[in-house]
Order: C-alpha cells, then structure tokens, then sequence
C-alpha cells in the first residue's frame, strides 16, 4: 500500500516569497503523482500531475513539481506566491502507469498543507 | 460539462437516522470514488467502482456504511444509522482510465450528525 507525508502542516509566506512544500511518497513500484488545491470552502482542483516523462512538472497558476525517483519525493513549488494562493494543498499517489493513473485506482492523500499568503 | 454533481451540499441530521448522499459522475467516466475528508484523518477513500461494479470498498468504515451504482449516471452512498463521528466532508469523484487526465472532484457534501 502507498503512503504520503507532506511535512508542513501550515506554512505562511507574504505575497511574492517562494513556496517549496514537501512531499514524500512510500512505495515501491512505479506511481502516479498528483498535487490538487483545495480553496476554503471548495472542492479539490488538479494543479498538476506526473505519470512519466520529464519529471518537472508544470502546472496551473505558476506552480510547477519535480519528481525525484531516488528520494521518492514529488514538491510543490511556485516561484512568487500571491494572497490569492492561499487554500489547502494535497500531494496524492497511485500505484501504476498513465492508464491507472488516468483514474483506474484510487488516490491515497496526504494529510495537507495549509497555505496562508499574508498581503 | 457541467462537472461532477453532489446533493445535498449540506446536510444536517439526528443520530440514529439514515443519510444518503448522491453523486452524478462526468458522462462517459467509468470509475467513481467516495472520499471522506475530517480535518483528523484527513482524505480517505471509502469506496470505488469500475463500471458500476464496486472495486475496492476496504475503505469502509463500518457496516453502517453502504454504496450503491445502479447505473452510470449515478451513485448513493447511504450510512444508516448516522453517528455524529460521521460528520465530516463527502467528495466524489470520477475519471475515464487510458486517458491520462486524472480525477474530477465534485463539490461535496458536508454531512453534521447531531
């Protein structure tokens, strides 16, 4: 079965500061990685996503995540955050390839970061 | 595409009674997933089909807790009788398998039990 850490439970930065947010995936074989945004009040949003390939991944509003296989890691980061980043962020796996991770197994999450953006 | 539909958005209900949650996937997805989110354990997987069959229901909490895909438009996840360490937020969720774009999450339901 796969795990997920996500190190920072809350983190606040002021508006333009870098965001790095840490996540750690348990598992052995080959995975899908996901990174979704939760704003208050709101459903999950996919900001981004790796099956294969380059693993710099970008995605919605700015960010962008790296996949590193020999740390199992997969961070979230956006060079210059905005008030409007504020909200929840999810790392989330699922074990297979792009035709699983397309949708056939279900995501194991990590617990979330809360992210503040102070003006 | 009007995304994934969850109903009711909030529900508000007496230990002891039976609450059904319903959720309408994206037409043409062929995997549904129920997901629980408590600010404790945060996001769980109950439950998830294939084709209107249930895959993997080991998320379960209890026996309290049941699913059903009659067809594949539409999914019930029913608890009966409701508890009050069942309030938390209900999402699901659905995908197309092979073609690479993930998950859509609906909007949820937030369930209090009083």
């Amino acid at each position: 079965a796969q795990s997920v850490s996500q190190h920072n439970h809350h983190v606040i930065l002021s508006e333009a500061a870098s965001l790095e947010l840490g996540c750690n995936y348990s598992y052995g074989g080959t995975v899908n990685l996901f990174w979704y945004v939760q704003y208050p009040g709101q459903h999950l949003q996919l900001l981004l996503k790796y099956f294969s390939g380059d693993p710099l991944v970008k995605g919605i509003k700015g960010f962008e995540a790296e996949f590193i296989k020999s740390k199992f890691s997969f961070n979230l980061r956006k060079p210059s955050v905005q008030w409007s980043d504020t909200a929840e962020y999810f790392c989330a796996v699922n074990a297979g390839g792009m035709y699983s991770g397309g949708g056939a197994d279900g995501l194991t999450f990590g617990k979330g970061t809360h992210l503040i953006i102070q003006p | 595409d009007a995304g994934v539909i969850q109903s009711p958005r909030h529900e508000v209900t007496e230990m002891g009674q039976e609450v059904t949650l319903r959720c309408k996937p994206i037409s043409g997805h062929d995997y549904l997933f129920w997901y629980r989110q408590t600010m404790m354990r945060g996001l769980e997987l109950l439950i998830y089909f294939n084709n209107n069959v249930p895959i993997d229901d080991s998320g379960m909490p209890e026996d309290r807790f049941s699913a059903k895909m009659p067809n594949a438009s539409f999914s019930t996840l029913k608890i009966q009788p409701s508890e009050p360490r069942d309030s938390a937020v209900y999402f699901c969720a659905s995908s197309f398998a092979g073609t690479g774009v993930g998950y859509t999450f609906g909007s949820g339901t937030r369930l209090t039990v009083v």
